[in-house]
């Protein structure tokens, strides 16, 4: 079946510009979550969504970020006033359910976020 | 502070041999692990998973868990090109509010030449 799919591809931005970014998660897949990979670097968690419980934010790196998940699919990043350091491969994944202590999670192609 | 560590490496191997990568993690109530494959510019891509101590084996990937000694590692036979890429190794929270979430280590980068 289709796999993760995000949208676009390639976004560059003036700083100070708003930005929103898509996921489409695989279908049937319950959980979804956002990831941020900056050049050379490992995956830095920002969000995930469960079904309809309260989304965990923890990882969101300022109040900037914020996140939503309609209808318990898409889901929609939007970053404010966007700042160079944003910069980065924003992933999501999503996963069949979630458990304790982690499940397989599968990743979208990505959103490169290039601002200058 | 939850950590998963990896050798950064980078990693070289000749084509045919066994690439071996190893991961150590701090959280001893880590319950999953799961190891990623990443081409340069592309996304991770899941390629084992754990959740018991031991080895569990698929084609020519075999992942080792021991949590007693809070390691995991994953080999790779007859190692070929194709193999090259960054190695993620991630670990799943042991509960609490983010069931969800995985902790990534930093990657090791394989080489494999011919």
């Amino acid at each position: 079946g289709a796999g993760v799919s995000q949208s676009p591809s390639n976004k560059v931005t003036e700083k100070g510009k708003d930005v929103e970014l898509r996921c489409d998660p695989i279908s049937g897949h319950t959980a979804l979550y956002w990831y941020r990979q900056s050049l050379g670097q490992g995956l830095e968690f920002l969000i995930y969504f469960q079904g309809n419980s309260a989304p965990d934010k923890s990882g969101l790196p300022s109040d900037r970020f914020s996140a939503e998940r309609t209808g318990g699919s898409v889901s929609t990043l939007t970053i404010q006033r966007t700042q160079q350091e944003d910069s980065a491969v924003y992933l999501c994944a999503s996963s069949l359910l979630s458990r304790a202590g982690g499940i397989e999670q599968y990743f979208g192609p990505g959103t490169r976020l290039t601002v200058t | 502070q939850k950590e998963v560590e990896q050798n950064s490496g980078p990693l070289s191997v000749p084509e045919g041999a066994i690439a071996s990568l190893n991961c150590t993690y701090s959280d001893r109530g880590s319950q999953s692990f799961f190891w990623y494959r990443q081409y340069s510019g592309k996304s991770p891509e899941l390629i084992m998973f754990i959740y018991s101590n031991g080895d569990k084996e698929d084609g020519r990937f075999t992942a080792q868990l021991n949590k007693a000694s809070q390691y995991v590692s994953l080999l790779i036979r007859d190692s070929q090109p194709s193999d090259s890429a960054t190695y993620l190794c991630a670990s799943g929270d042991a509960g609490g509010t983010s069931y969800g979430k995985l902790t990534f280590g930093q990657g090791t980068i394989l080489t494999v030449h011919p």
